[in-house]
């Protein structure tokens, strides 16, 4: 079946580093969503990017869509301690009904 | 407008208990689904649904049944309450399994079984 694998499964930085999350799929994708989930919360929609090279950015986050459709990266400018969580990426390949989720990385932002 | 709403926030079932974990929406969204999250292994699909009358199993499926009467309710069964059961459960919600807008998580069950 379809795998969705993010890494790294950790990150620690000093506040006011950037930080980036990959994302890889073992099948071509029509869709990539991302979450966030702070600790002890659940997880809330970011962002979903749909087109071949797609690139979206919310402030201090900018997401990417590879070419072929198979991969994607969430890169955080600046940490902030506000930026701390897990952040999941899922996937839905084509003829999919449903998105699969990656195992997610967890950030922690030293002040 | 208070989007998905799970019930219990915690519970704690002896094993072999059963019990059911309710969880409602009120944007009258099609696709339903249910998750369990345990330590280092992300979202795992249990069970979805799209559309009143209309369930599948996802990734996960053996212990846990469900059933969607309404657009409204997805309530997720636990048949036989085993230790390895002791996860947070999600329920999520969305127009459409390809809803641009994403999934609208609730705010979890957190099930221990002893």
């Amino acid at each position: 079946g379809q795998q969705v694998m993010q890494i790294p499964q950790y990150q620690h930085v000093q506040e006011g580093e950037d930080f980036t999350t990959y994302c890889n799929s073992s099948t071509t994708l029509s869709n990539i969503q991302w979450y966030k989930q702070r600790p002890g919360g659940h997880p809330v929609f970011l962002i979903q990017l749909v087109k071949s090279g797609e690139v979206k950015k919310q402030k201090r986050l900018t997401f990417q869509f590879g070419e072929a459709k198979k991969n994607s990266s969430l890169h955080i400018t600046a940490t902030q301690t506000t930026d701390v969580g897990t952040y999941f990426c899922a996937g839905r390949s084509t003829n999919a009904g449903k998105s699969t989720f990656g195992d997610g990385t967890t950030l922690t932002v030293k002040p | 407008n208070a989007g998905v709403t799970q019930t219990p926030k915690f519970q704690v079932l002896k094993t072999g208990q059963s019990m059911t974990l309710q969880c409602a929406q009120d944007m009258n969204h099609e696709y339903m689904s249910w998750y369990r999250q345990d330590p280092g292994m992300g979202l795992r699909l249990i069970h979805y649904s799209v559309g009143a009358g209309i369930t599948d199993q996802g990734e996960v499926p053996n212990g846990y049944n469900v059933s969607r009467s309404t657009t409204e309710d997805f309530p997720l069964r636990l048949l036989s309450a085993a230790p390895s059961q002791t996860s947070v459960y999600f329920c999520a919600s969305s127009y459409s399994p390809y809803d641009l807008d994403g999934y609208t998580f609730g705010s979890g069950t957190r099930l221990t079984v002893v």
